[in-house]
């Protein structure tokens, strides 16, 4: 079945440093991928996704790139802040109605 | 605009007991998914509703089990409450196909 592989479970950088998060999925047919940020006590925030026609998507220090030959897909974090501390989690859909996620990177942004 | 809202956010229950959680989409969203988190299988779809309509089932029992209203208002239910159904219940509503998904605070649920 559809399976989404999340590396590393936990990530700590310092900060101002950069973190990447690498994602790969199953399902070929899949052509979506968001990433969602999940705080303590909240549910997950979509902060920035990506279609299966585009390489490379960013948004201020945040960027994702996909490789769809090898079902690859990766989140880069630069200039990491305090605010930054979360759980990240990837995730691939076919149709946006029905997602797959990854299991989830706890990221730690030490002082 | 209102964000997701999921009530209630805390519950309690015992084995064998059911629930009924409910979700409000953000005001003009029509499709309300439900997801299972815990912290050894992450986070798992468990159905889609559309227009009132299941479009799209998990991996779950069949103790577990929702509907849609008019409105677009979505409730989930569990029945025969076993100890595993502990978790964070989370809701996300979006446009429709092909639209982002956003989600709610989550109903933590404990069974005893």
């Amino acid at each position: 079945g559809e399976n989404v592989e999340q590396h590393p479970s936990t990530l700590s950088v310092q900060e101002g440093d950069s973190a990447v998060i690498k994602c790969t999925y199953s399902d070929s047919a899949s052509n979506y991928f968001p990433w969602y940020k999940q705080e303590l006590g909240k549910g997950p925030q979509l902060i920035i996704d990506i279609r299966s026609n585009v390489g490379e998507k960013k948004d201020q220090r945040i960027a994702v790139t996909l490789n769809k030959t090898a079902k690859h897909f990766s989140l880069h974090i630069t200039e990491t802040q305090p605010e930054d501390s979360a759980v990240y989690f990837c995730a691939a859909s076919e149709r946006r109605d029905k997602i797959i996620f990854g299991k989830g990177t706890r990221l730690h942004i030490l002082p | 605009k209102a964000g997701v809202t999921q009530t209630p956010r805390y519950l309690i229950k015992t084995r064998g007991q059911q629930v009924t959680l409910s979700c409000s989409p953000i005001s003009g969203h029509r499709s309300v998914s439900w997801y299972q988190q815990t912290p050894g299988q992450g986070l798992q779809f468990l159905f889609e509703y559309f227009s009132e309509t299941q479009r799209n089932k998990g991996n779950f029992p069949g103790r577990f089990s929702g509907r849609q209203f008019s409105n677009s208002r979505s409730e989930m239910n569990v029945s025969t409450l076993e100890l595993g159904d502990s978790a964070l219940y989370l809701c996300a509503s979006s446009a429709g196909t092909g639209f982002e998904q956003y989600f709610g605070p989550g109903t933590r649920l404990t069974v005893t």
